[in-house]
């Protein structure tokens, strides 16, 4: 159990369409991250937290908004959702050692 | 810019057999090295970690090498077995705190 736990599961947007995706994590560790996972390749970083408070654009931010509510939630929002966003979405919470820990994962179908 | 490989998308071993799963990567840089597992539907689970000042870390049923001169990693798996079957990727320390590759597809043969 990774301690990270996504909402919803499955989405299906319509072009235009906002939302947002919840994460929350039950170990109090500093660092969050959002990834978008595509297929034929890696997992690429969305936005991150390395603190309650700060926020930092990965390598896709574009179309994406986060918020670190608390050192327990960090969100990720959809303002204007594209059929390019298209995903599977996972969350992940640091650890001691810098290591990534992951959700299982939020579905994203936009149409 | 940074990239990170696997060399086979696929592999294909008997139960009980021994799995190796290779990672290449580009920046000479790069200090920490995660190995992760994912099974179908699910989030990818953490396995084995190594600092570039090893070059051998060993797990449970699993060993990971690292080889900074050529940027190579591995994963050994042990005797594997059926619950092994799932997709293998290396993460490595990068500019975006990790590169991660495509993945290599595990399949256990009965």
């Amino acid at each position: 159990n990774a301690g990270v736990t996504q909402t919803p599961k499955f989405q299906v947007l319509k072009t235009g369409q906002s939302m947002t995706l919840q994460c929350a994590q039950d170990m109090n560790h500093n660092s969050m991250y959002w990834y978008r996972q595509d297929p034929g390749m890696g997992l690429r970083l969305i936005y991150y937290s390395a603190s309650e408070g700060t926020t930092d654009k990965g390598e896709v931010p574009n179309g994406y908004n986060v918020s670190r509510l608390n050192k327990r939630e960090f969100s990720l929002r959809l303002e204007s959702a594209a059929p390019s966003q298209t995903s599977v979405y996972f969350c992940a919470r640091g650890g001691p050692l810098g290591e990534l820990f992951f959700g299982e994962g939020s579905r994203l179908t936009v149409l | 810019g940074e990239s990170v490989g696997l060399h086979l998308p696929t592999l294909s071993v008997q139960e009980g057999d021994n799995s190796i799963i290779n990672c290449a990567y580009s920046n000479s840089a790069s200090d920490y090295f995660i190995w992760y597992k994912q099974e179908s539907g699910k989030g990818p689970q953490f396995i084995i970690d190594i600092r570039s000042n090893m070059d051998k870390r060993q797990g449970q049923r699993v060993t990971v090498l690292l080889n900074k001169t050529v940027k190579h990693l591995s994963l050994q798996i042990a005797a594997t077995q059926p619950g092994d079957s799932a997709v293998y990727f290396c993460a490595v320390s990068g500019t975006y705190k990790y590169i991660f590759g495509t993945g290599t597809r595990l399949k256990v043969l009965a």
